[in-house]
């Protein structure tokens, strides 16, 4: 079955960066569409970017453009993002979400990975 | 960017109650494929959010059929016929046939 397993929470300190993970498993990692998600504390959900393994192409919401870096290594299936010059506005709960099949938008997440950002 | 405005923001329940969430947007969702990529979401608390309707109505396998979607162009809702304990949480619509996708603010449904 299709799983996605997040990295751990992170605290960090400001104008850091930080690297969460997305490791996949129960399909094919390089042909599916992985994004990222932010939600902070007590609010909605944001859409970050999505990555396309198979070839390394990406998209970024342009407000996190310059913030978060999208990569992914098919050697291990584990998608990463970086976010850099942290501030407590990146405080937040960050989601990997997959399509799979294409018209299943959003249809597997991670569990979720916590960064604080806090001196 | 496409707004999709959800209305309520809040929906009091009783359990066995049928209500109805609305999701509507600043542009029409039909994509020139002829598909409408818009999605509900279901985040229950300290949850991710899971998947129930994608393409407007196609309800995902494993969710109870209480659950359905319905509209199109700019206008969509989620009816839930029969509200059980385990369906409390925050409702989110979802599009991604203009990028970026976007999220609606979500629909918080709490017993009554």
């Amino acid at each position: 079955q299709v799983q996605l397993q997040q990295s751990g929470t992170e605290l960090v300190k400001p104008a850091s960066s930080v690297k969460i993970s997305c490791k996949a498993s129960g399909y094919t990692f390089t042909s599916n569409y992985m994004h990222w998600i932010r939600q902070q504390p007590g609010n909605g959900l944001e859409w970050i970017g999505w990555i396309y393994p198979g070839n390394g192409n990406t998209k970024y919401n342009q407000k996190f453009d310059g913030k978060a870096t999208l990569t992914a290594d098919k050697s291990s299936s584990t998608a990463y993002m970086q976010l850099s010059s942290l501030t407590s506005e990146d405080s937040a709960v960050y989601f990997c979400s997959l399509n799979y099949p294409g018209i299943r938008g959003f249809a597997y997440w991670g569990q979720g990975t916590l960064v604080t950002v806090s001196s | 960017d496409v707004v999709l405005t959800q209305t309520p923001p809040t929906l009091s329940a009783t359990i066995g109650q049928s209500v109805s969430i609305s999701c509507r947007s600043s542009q029409s969702l039909l994509h020139s494929n002829g598909n409408t990529y818009l999605n509900w979401l279901l985040q229950r608390p300290g949850q991710p959010p899971q998947l129930l309707i994608y393409l407007v109505s196609r309800l995902e396998s494993g969710v109870p059929n209480r659950f359905s979607g319905s509209g199109s162009g700019t206008d969509f809702t989620l009816k839930i016929s029969g509200v059980e304990a385990e369906d409390l949480g925050v409702y989110y619509c979802v599009q991604s046939t203009h990028a970026p996708p976007t999220f609606g603010a979500g629909t918080k449904l709490e017993l009554k």
